[in-house]
């Protein structure tokens, strides 16, 4: 089975300073990861997702994340966050067996200030 | 537009009655999911399909029921079991393919009891 960790329940950070949202992961096997972000009372958006290749990947709205496969972690950043970032972020994984479930993490809320 | 819609957008529930969430998606995905979304706790699946007519009970099936008679539409019904049933609702969807495929969220229904 596999659990996803997200250590920081609330992250705040002044406007156009680079933010690092935590994310990790707990597999017996290989696993996708996945970033989510979440506007009040909206659903969820995909940020960007890592299936296999490179470990650093490119997403939407100028975030990145690497895949550290020894550290068993995710994390998110962006090196210059603006005041319409603020949201909640959350990670997922799913393991690579065909199940198609995901697991989410309790959620980071980024709260960027002027 | 291809996309996900849930309605509506906010639902009343009076003590023992049982309340159906709607999920519709027009883009031809083969699976559906339903999860639950509370403060602090991430989201938790509650039910998903991968086919017509066939469906999976997550971790926090009971006091819910679904059906899956057509591949579009995918509605969850609240049952007067379900003893705390406030809570923001969210429909997914995704394909099945060899590769993993990323889950697209609708906007989310608001379930709150009077």
């Amino acid at each position: 089975a596999q659990s996803v960790t997200q250590l920081d329940s609330q992250v705040p950070v002044f406007e156009e300073a680079p933010v690092e949202l935590r994310c990790n992961y707990s597999s017996s096997v290989s696993v996708y990861l996945f970033w989510y972000v979440q506007y009040p009372n909206q659903g969820l958006q995909l940020l960007l997702k890592y299936l296999s290749g490179s470990t650093l990947v490119k997403g939407i709205n100028g975030f990145e994340a690497e895949f550290n496969k020894s550290q068993t972690s995710f994390h998110l950043r962006k090196p210059s966050v603006h005041i319409s970032d603020t949201a909640e972020y959350f990670c997922a994984v799913s393991d690579a067996s065909g199940t198609y479930k995901y697991i989410f993490g309790t959620g980071t809320r980024l709260k960027v200030l002027a | 537009d291809g996309g996900i819609t849930q309605s509506p957008k906010y639902l009343f529930r009076k003590e023992g009655q049982n309340v159906t969430l709607s999920c519709e998606q027009n883009l031809n995905h083969d699976a559906m999911y339903w999860y639950r979304q509370d403060p602090g706790q991430g989201l938790r699946l509650i039910y998903y399909s991968q086919i017509v007519n066939d469906f999976q009970k997550g971790d926090i099936a009971e006091g819910y029921s679904v059906s899956r008679e057509k591949k579009e539409s995918f509605p969850l019904t609240v049952t007067s079991a379900q003893k705390n049933p406030t809570a923001f609702y969210l429909c997914a969807s995704s394909i099945i393919g060899g590769v993993m495929e990323t889950q697209y969220f609708g906007p989310g229904t608001r379930l709150l009891v009077l």
